[in-house]
Parts: structure tokens; sequence; C-alpha cells
């Protein structure tokens, strides 16, 4: 199993330009969330979806704009790159299973917006 | 909103050695988990162990225990034997269920040979 794969690494954008981050997991998983990662803040939760069809706003989703097709897939936008957006993004997934289980991460993406 | 609070920016530890990382947190519900996440240099989150709010008993996995203490709102994580390969951020998190897990600002461990 590949786990989650994000792409790409790293991106550069410009003030102002789109792009999509894009998350897949391989492990069968109904719940799939976006955090972003900010020097003395932790990781905060940006939108989630529990399942094909289904999201909703976490804790910082102005600005971005989730999907859910596929149990698979959990793209990422950024509508109009901001310098505020600059961060490392990461997908994670877990199992909908009873309680509060170990949440499996990509590999993150540096995205920094200039 | 439930806030996790990880009061050491930084920790150094010898190795061979045991270190406590601190974390406490703000909650009005008594069902809940914790959990601690290592993210070594190469940026991938592992986790390093779970508690679940209403066991007593202290979750143990290795060389890696928590001190949970439930009305005192702590959950610190020990490291025993410290091994170079602890190098890492550790971030303590907060969930009531899988889609909100609030997370701490993180503590840098550095091991010294």
């Amino acid at each position: 199993n590949a786990g989650v794969t994000q792409t790409p690494k790293f991106q550069v954008l410009k003030t102002g330009q789109s792009m999509t981050l894009q998350c897949a997991q391989d492990m069968n998983h109904e719940y799939m969330s976006w955090y972003r990662q900010d020097p003395g803040m932790g990781l905060r939760l940006i939108h989630y979806s529990v399942g094909a069809g289904i999201t909703d706003q976490g804790e910082v989703p102005n600005g971005y704009n989730v999907s859910r097709s596929t149990t698979e897939d959990f793209p990422l936008r950024l509508l109009s790159a901001a310098p505020s957006q600059t961060s490392v993004y990461f997908c994670a997934s877990t199992q909908g299973l009873a309680g509060v289980n170990e949440q499996f991460f990509g590999p993150g993406t540096r995205l920094t917006v200039l | 909103a439930q806030t996790v609070t990880q009061s050491q920016p930084e920790m150094s530890v010898q190795e061979a050695e045991t270190v406590t990382l601190s974390c406490t947190y703000d909650t009005s519900e008594s069902d809940y988990y914790l959990f601690w996440y290592k993210q070594p240099p190469s940026r991938q989150m592992i986790l390093v162990i779970r508690q679940e709010a209403y066991k007593q008993q202290n979750a143990t996995e290795n060389r890696f225990s928590v001190n949970f203490q439930k009305a005192a709102k702590s959950f610190s994580l020990k490291i025993s034997d410290s091994q170079l390969g602890d190098a890492a951020m550790y971030f303590c998190a907060y969930g009531e269920n899988n889609n909100d897990m609030r997370f701490g600002a993180g503590t840098r461990l550095t091991v010294k040979p």
C-alpha cells in the first residue's frame, strides 16, 4: 500500500494564482482531512470529508475549496493565492471506526506564495 | 473550542536518558482521545501513542509512555532510553471525533550524543 500520497512536494505561486493540491489514499478510509502547518501554531484543520460527496469546513477554511468525488481522492483548491497561505499542507486519512483513530498523513506540500 | 497547549517549545536530552514532554488541554467533555505524534526532519507525521480518556491505565509503546491526569487535563509523554532517532518535533493532539483534531504548537526535541 502507498498509504497517503500528496503532489506536488513543493510549489511556488504568485499572488492571485490558483492551484490544486492533490491527495489520494489507498486504505479505503472514510475520513480525509486537510491541515496547514505554520511555525509555532501546530496543525490547523482546513476542510474535512466523512465520505464521498460529503465535505465540511474546519478551523481555517477561508480561501480554500475541496471536493470528494471518490473515496480515494480529496483535492484542495486554492482559489486566489495570498502570501498568508504560505505554509506546509498535510492531507490525512483515518478509518471511520468507533472512537477517534490514528490519522495517517501524507508527506506534505510546502507552498510559497510570493 | 478545545485548545491544546505545549509549554516547551524546545527540549534536549542526553542519549540513553529520559525526557518528559508536557501537554495540557482544555475541554468540558468527558469522552475524548489524546495522541502524541512525532515529526522527524523528513516531515512525515507518525503516531507515537494514543490514549482513550475513559481508560485509567496510562498507554505505553515500548520506550514511550504517557502520564494521563484527567482531572488536571494533563497528558505528558515520557521517552526512556532516548535514542538519536528520537530527535523530532512532537505534537500533542486532542480529538472527540475523527472530524476535528486539535494540535498543540509542538515541542522540538534534540538528542545529544
